[in-house]
C-alpha cells in the first residue's frame, strides 16, 4: 500500500470548518483514498473513500487533487465530539487488501 | 454504516492464563477479518488477516502460537492470546471486510477490548 503523509496535530474552532490533508504522493491507479477516524479508546470509525471524483457524505467531504497525490477532508461544521486521531489510508479497493494506518492527525476542537 | 461488535470490552486476566476475544460482524457477513493491536498513543498494528475457514495470515513479528485466530463463520472470528503476560496488556481491535455493492469492500472496525495482564 502506498504511504501517506498527515501532520501530527491540528486545532480548530467549534463550528468552522476542519480541513485535513493527506499526501500520497506515490498512490498507483487502483487504489482509493480512505479516511478513519479514532476517537480516545474506540475503534475507528469509518468516514469516507474516494477514488478521483470529490465525495460528500453526511460526515464529511473528501476533495481529492487532480493528479490524485492529495486529498483534504473537510469537516464543515466541526464540533467538539469531532475530536480525534484522523487517518489517511490509501488501498486497494477490490481483492483482500488490508489497512495499514499511519500515525493520523489528531484534530482538537476547541471551543 | 456496517456494525461490528467485539466482546469484552475489558477483560482483566493471571499471567500464564488464555483468554478469548469475539469479534462478530452483526449485520453482514464478513469473509475477511483482520486484527489489531494499539498501544497507548500509538497507531494500531496489524497483527493478522483471517480469511473464514482458512489459517489465519499473520504480519512479521507476530507470534501465531501466541495469538490464535480462528474465523469458523462468516460472522465471527476470535482471537486468543495465551499463557498470558503482562507485555500482552494492549487494546486489541478486530475489523471486518464488507463487501457489497453499497459499501463497496470497506472495512469496518469493532469497539475494541482492553485487555491487561496482572
Amino acid at each position: 500500500d502506498a504511504k501517506t503523509t498527515q501532520p501530527p496535530s491540528m486545532d480548530c474552532a467549534e463550528g468552522r470548518a476542519a480541513n485535513l490533508p493527506c499526501n500520497h504522493s506515490t498512490i498507483s491507479g487502483n487504489e482509493y483514498v480512505y479516511w478513519y477516524r479514532q476517537i480516545h479508546s474506540q475503534g475507528p470509525q469509518y468516514i469516507i473513500h474516494g477514488l478521483k471524483n470529490n465525495e460528500t457524505n453526511e460526515m464529511a467531504s473528501l476533495i481529492i487533487t487532480e493528479d490524485r497525490k492529495s486529498s483534504t477532508l473537510i469537516l464543515p461544521h466541526a464540533t467538539l465530539r469531532d475530536t480525534a486521531v484522523y487517518y489517511c489510508i490509501v488501498r486497494a479497493h477490490t481483492g483482500f487488501q488490508k489497512l495499514v494506518f499511519g500515525t493520523g492527525t489528531r484534530l482538537l476542537v476547541s471551543p | 454504516g456496517a456494525v461490528v461488535s467485539q466482546h469484552p470490552s475489558r477483560v482483566i486476566c493471571k499471567s500464564g492464563t488464555s483468554v478469548k476475544i469475539e469479534c462478530r460482524s452483526l449485520d453482514f457477513q464478513a469473509t475477511t477479518m483482520f486484527w489489531y493491536r494499539q498501544f497507548p498513543k500509538k497507531s494500531l498494528m496489524l497483527m493478522a488477516t483471517s480469511n473464514e475457514g482458512s489459517k489465519a495470515t499473520y504480519e512479521q513479528g507476530v507470534e501465531k502460537d501466541k495469538f490464535l485466530i480462528n474465523h469458523a463463520s462468516l460472522t465471527l472470528s476470535t482471537l486468543t492470546v495465551t499463557s498470558a503476560h503482562p507485555e500482552d496488556s494492549s487494546f486489541y481491535i478486530c475489523s471486518a471486510r464488507h463487501s457489497d455493492s453499497v459499501s463497496g469492500n470497506t472495512i469496518y472496525f469493532g469497539e475494541g477490548s482492553w485487555l491487561t495482564v496482572v
